[in-house]
């Protein structure tokens, strides 16, 4: 167990609705990271966020959204969805930006657009 | 430039054999290699990490090489074992104006026979 949690474990959802994805950090982990997994495009960084603060930004679509909130925990908006946002969405936590800080994964949310 | 190239994309190896897995990366922006072990139904793992000032750095029964000249690094698995069976990802890190990005490459699933 990595310590970070992500709710829900799954999400099933029609095209063109919206959906919210939560990430608690691990404790003390001031840095939030999201990645979507998907057999085609492999794992890829979407977003980072620092304290509250959007950090870095990787291939994140126009129709996701994330933020940090004060208690540190994030979420991930996705709306508009198509089939092809179907997927593991990952978040990570590290204490800080930075190779010195390991990312600890959580267990995933995985959507289904159907 | 922004690609971790990753091979193969599977392997069997028998139980005491060694497992390598190579990677190559274009950005000499890189300051950071990352190895994440991905068992099915968990999120990636950190492995081994290694800075491109170190050519080698080994923990455990883990290896990894790094050709700084060539932008190239690789994983060995000695002794492999059934339990190292999983999906291997290299990946490559870079700091920037506060916010850290991770690129990964495919992914490399490991079978160890027993």
């Amino acid at each position: 167990d990595s310590g970070v949690t992500q709710t829900p474990k799954h999400l099933i959802t029609a095209t063109g609705q919206r959906v919210t994805l939560r990430c608690s950090p691990r404790s003390g982990d001031l840095s939030v990271y999201w990645y979507q997994q998907s057999l085609d495009q492999g794992l890829q960084f979407l977003i980072q966020y620092y304290n509250g603060e959007e950090r870095a930004k990787g291939n994140i679509l126009e129709r996701f959204s994330a933020q940090q909130f004060p208690d540190l925990h994030s979420e991930l908006n996705l709306s508009s969805l198509e089939l092809g946002d179907s997927a593991l969405y990952f978040c990570a936590s590290s204490v800080a930006p930075g190779s010195t800080y390991e990312q600890y994964f959580g267990p995933g949310t995985r959507l289904t657009v159907t | 430039q922004q690609q971790v190239k990753q091979s193969p994309q599977s392997l069997i190896v028998q139980k005491g054999g060694i497992s390598i897995i190579n990677c190559a990366y274009e950005n000499t922006a890189f300051d950071y290699f990352p190895w994440y072990q991905q068992f099915p139904g968990k999120g990636p793992a950190l492995l081994i990490a290694i800075r491109p000032d170190v050519s080698e750095k080994k923990e455990g029964r883990f290896t990894i090489s790094f050709n700084k000249s060539a932008k190239q690094f690789s994983l060995h698995i000695m002794d492999s074992q059934p339990g190292d069976s999983a999906t291997y990802f290299c990946a490559a890190g870079t700091l920037n104006t506060g916010g850290f990005k991770t690129i990964f490459g495919a992914g490399t699933r490991l079978f160890v026979k027993a």
